[in-house]
């Protein structure tokens, strides 16, 4: 059974405006989240990350909001650049190896 | 560049033929990691090696295997492929085990079974 849902499989923005990714998960074990970001022909590249007593990450564009209570977790991208044209993977983990991984989402940013 | 390398990056095999896919890292790092992604799939984690010590993960099938021979390779061994094995298959690493331990991807090997 899937613990780490990404529901919109595809984001279409506009260059220059706001990304937000989204990512829902089950398991209240979990406590490390990650988003990787990957680009065609290539592997997954680790992008940021969020620990569970946080609820916000900030690195340069990207920052990961978290709410425990909800289960979710966001990825923002501001401001939005065609180079971030690429499919964004959260992923989740309960303190161990394991990334419990979703599906994916394509981001594609228009210029 | 330091990286993880995946040879080949497509095969081909047939239904029942065993085939071997093989990962190779210039990190020098303890963990190496297989992950098994299905077509608009989230990648799934099938087994990993910390050092020596092979781990596996409790759904994936006895059809996988994996051998380490050094901390520099390692390779995943499908000893009687089927249909539904057709995935493209990732390997990783990172420095150490747990959550803080970033993985390291290489770009993947992509099997079809005829």
């Amino acid at each position: 059974d899937q613990q780490v849902k990404q529901n919109s499989p595809s984001l279409s923005v506009q260059e220059g405006r706001i990304s937000i990714l989204n990512c829902d998960y089950t398991n209240s074990m979990f406590d490390y989240f990650l988003w990787y970001k990957k680009y065609p022909a290539e592997g997954p590249t680790f992008l940021i990350s969020i620990s569970s007593i946080k609820d916000k990450n900030e690195d340069g564009r990207f920052t990961v909001f978290l709410n425990k209570s909800a289960k979710h977790l966001s990825l923002h991208i501001v401001p939005s650049q065609p180079g971030d044209s690429a499919v964004y993977f959260c992923a989740a983990t309960n303190s161990g190896y394991a990334l419990n991984f979703g599906k994916g989402t394509s981001l594609l940013v228009t210029p | 560049d330091a990286m993880v390398i995946q040879n080949p990056r497509y095969q081909v095999t047939q239904f029942g033929k065993p085939v071997t896919l093989s990962c190779s890292q210039t990190l020098n790092h303890n963990v190496m990691y297989w992950y098994q992604q299905k077509s608009s799939q989230a990648p799934k984690l099938l087994f990993h090696y910390y050092d020596k010590d092979f781990n596996n993960e409790a759904d994936t099938p006895d059809n996988f295997q994996s051998r380490r021979p050094n901390t520099s390779f390692c390779f995943l061994d499908i000893r009687s492929p089927g249909l539904g094995d057709a995935a493209m298959y990732l390997c990783a690493t990172s420095r150490d085990r747990g959550a803080y331990n970033e993985q390291f991807f290489g770009p993947g090997t992509r099997l079809t079974v005829l």
